[in-house]
């Protein structure tokens, strides 16, 4: 199965919060990371966080992360119909011998209605 | 900065035929990647290169892919044969090491007919 789950789909009316959810299941994750896709698009990132921190907050972007039950989500404030998109949520486990790898979940739309 | 390149954006070829994709990274960048991702679904790491040499392929299917990074900077992705299976976007990534993780082409969308 995912290493890294999320909900499939979010729907939101334009100006509300909208909170998207992940977990993973890798207690050695480093960075954790969200990640915005468009249509026809690739990978654009929003923000990331260190394992060791709990909250980061960037502009209209708050990442959560608790890391006993190995849970991280992004609030997105006043969410936009710009916003629409798959948001992934992304880890990166050191591998021994290697460099960093990123494991992605399957992402969640986020459908913003006006 | 410029981005990472990827060609073509787009290719539909037919079952049995042979593709290959190009990327380049951004400039100094020594690690390469590249993802798979099929409709629905997030990204899977077929191949890691640090620089020329390849790190982690035990996703790549090495009975009809290849992969390789001459000089250590532009890589190409090879299916051969193709199957129907193998329709998806394939993205290639580079870092430069650090909290910032990786760069994103915006893809190579494949259809397999």
């Amino acid at each position: 199965g995912e290493d890294v789950e999320q909900s499939l789909f979010l729907s939101v009316r334009e100006g509300d919060s909208s909170v998207i959810n992940c977990t993973y299941t890798d207690s050695s994750s480093t960075y954790l990371y969200w990640y915005k896709q468009e249509p026809g698009a690739g990978l654009q990132l929003l923000t990331y966080i260190f394992s060791n921190m709990d909250m980061k907050q960037d502009q209209r972007l708050t990442v959560l992360l608790n890391k006993k039950d190995k849970h991280l989500s992004l609030r997105i404030a006043d969410t936009q119909t710009g916003d629409s998109a798959i948001y992934f949520c992304a880890e990166i486990t050191p591998e021994n011998n290697a460099g960093n790898m990123l494991t992605f979940g399957g992402g969640t739309r986020l459908m913003v209605k006006p | 900065e410029a981005g990472v390149a990827q060609s073509p954006r787009y290719k539909i070829i037919e079952k049995r035929q042979s593709v290959a994709f190009w990327c380049n990274p951004i400039s100094g960048h020594a690690t390469l990647y590249w993802y798979q991702q099929i409709l629905g679904q997030g990204p899977k790491l077929l191949i890691q290169f640090q620089n020329n040499g390849v790190v982690d392929d035990s996703q790549l299917p090495k009975d009809r892919f290849s992969a390789e990074r001459l000089k250590g900077v532009d890589s190409t992705l090879k299916i051969q044969p193709a199957k129907l299976e193998d329709s998806a976007v394939y993205l290639c990534a580079s870092s430069g090491g650090g909290a910032r993780g990786y760069t994103f082409g915006s893809g190579t969308r494949l259809t397999v007919v």
